[in-house]
This record gives C-alpha cells, sequence and structure tokens, in this order.
C-alpha cells in the first residue's frame, strides 16, 4: 500500500511560535492532500485542500494566515501553524491522494502548546 | 446534505463474537463508502471500501454491507479480537480524482476476553 510519512509524531512549543508539520508520499506522486484537524474523541475535521503548485483550498472557519499551508512538490506538502496558542493544540493529520478515490493517511502530529 | 452520521458511539464486544457499526448517508451522489480503522496516538488506515454497485464486499473478517436504497451502510467485524480495539470512522466521497472524505463521527469498539 501506499506510504504517507508525517513529522514530528509530536511537538510541544510555546505560545506565539510557529510549528510546521510535514507530510510526504513516500512511494508515490501525490497530485492532493488532505489536512485534518482531530480533537480528543472527536471525529476528524478537514482543514484544507492541497494541490501541488496552487494555492491551497481552506474550509470555512479555517483561518488560512494562521495554517499556512504549502504544497512545492508532488511529494510534500507542509502546514504552518503561525502564532500558535493554547486552543491550537490538537491532533493534526494529513492524507494524499494519487489520483483515486483512495485517500492514505499520515500517522499524524500531536501539538501541545503551552 | 453532506453528513455522514455513524452509531453506536461506542460498542463493547466479547471476544470472537461480531461487531456491527453503522451509518447512514444523506448525499446520494457520493458513490465511495470506505471504513478506516484508527488507534489511539495515528492515523487512521484504509480498512475496506465499497462502491453503490454492490451489496456486500468481504475481506477477510471484516465485510461492508450496502443497501444503497435506504442509503445505508454498515461494517461487520467477525470473530472480533483483542488487537480490534480502535476507533472506526466510516466516510464518503465521491469517485475520480481524490476527493474529500466526509467522516462519520466514529465508534469507539472494545473487544474484550
Amino acid at each position: 500500500g501506499a506510504v504517507v510519512s508525517q513529522h514530528p509524531s509530536w511537538v510541544i512549543c510555546k505560545s506565539g511560535t510557529s510549528v510546521k508539520i510535514e507530510c510526504r508520499s513516500l512511494d508515490f506522486q501525490a497530485t492532493t492532500m488532505f489536512w485534518y484537524r482531530q480533537f480528543p474523541k472527536q471525529s476528524l475535521m478537514l482543514m484544507a485542500t492541497s494541490n501541488e503548485g496552487s494555492k491551497a483550498t481552506y474550509e470555512q472557519g479555517v483561518e488560512k494566515d494562521k495554517f499556512l499551508i504549502n504544497h512545492a512538490s508532488l511529494t510534500l506538502s507542509t502546514l504552518t501553524v503561525t502564532s500558535a496558542h493554547p486552543e491550537d493544540s490538537s491532533f493534526y493529520i494529513c492524507s494524499a491522494g494519487r489520483g483515486g478515490e483512495k485517500l492514505f493517511f499520515g500517522s499524524g502530529t500531536q501539538l501541545s502548546v503551552l | 446534505q453532506q453528513q455522514v452520521k455513524q452509531s453506536p458511539q461506542s460498542l463493547i464486544v466479547q471476544k470472537g463474537g461480531i461487531s456491527i457499526i453503522n451509518c447512514a448517508y444523506e448525499n446520494t451522489a457520493f458513490d465511495y463508502f470506505p471504513w478506516y480503522q484508527q488507534f489511539p496516538g495515528k492515523g487512521p488506515a484504509l480498512l475496506i471500501a465499497i462502491r453503490p454497485d454492490v451489496s456486500e464486499k468481504k475481506e477477510g473478517r471484516f465485510t461492508i454491507s450496502f443497501n444503497k436504497s435506504a442509503k445505508q451502510f454498515s461494517l461487520h467485524i467477525m470473530d472480533s479480537q483483542p488487537g480490534d480495539s480502535a476507533t472506526y470512522f466510516c466516510a464518503a466521497s465521491f469517485t475520480g480524482t481524490a476527493s474529500k472524505l466526509t467522516f462519520g463521527t466514529g465508534t469507539r469498539l472494545q473487544v474484550t476476553l
């Protein structure tokens, strides 16, 4: 099966700092990547859709200036949480598609903002 | 129109028993219905998926039953094992180019000895 690598798996940062999360498709080229946020015991909430070489499409209510997404190549998308605050603490997950409807998920990043 | 409703919220099944999780969708344009398994602190992993042109799909101990007229689909886990204890999400999307998944609310399954 296709492998999506997400890094780091957990990060602790101080309030006001920025954090970058990487999502890589290891054995396929991902035309589209998705970023999700998941709170404890809840479902995945789609934040944005990232297409290689173009601007990300954000879901309603997601601040695009706070959650910067860059999809510079067919194998790498990054999510930067800018000026992080405690309320941004969450589990962030990426997924990647290679042209069909199947999506492959990364292992997630637990962000804790102190 | 975009909702996928999932039940039950949690489920306790004895080892060897059958676990059944149900989902219902509203948008009749959905044509791809995957199930994901998620362990704590991990990303979801694709378990099994079905399209509406078939009523059942089986892979090992996992079976999806699909009722197009009722707009419902369910996951059956036969001979449930403690290692199956996880959160299960149903989802729906459109076929073709990788499309946004609409997720159900999740079911926490616990398989006891």
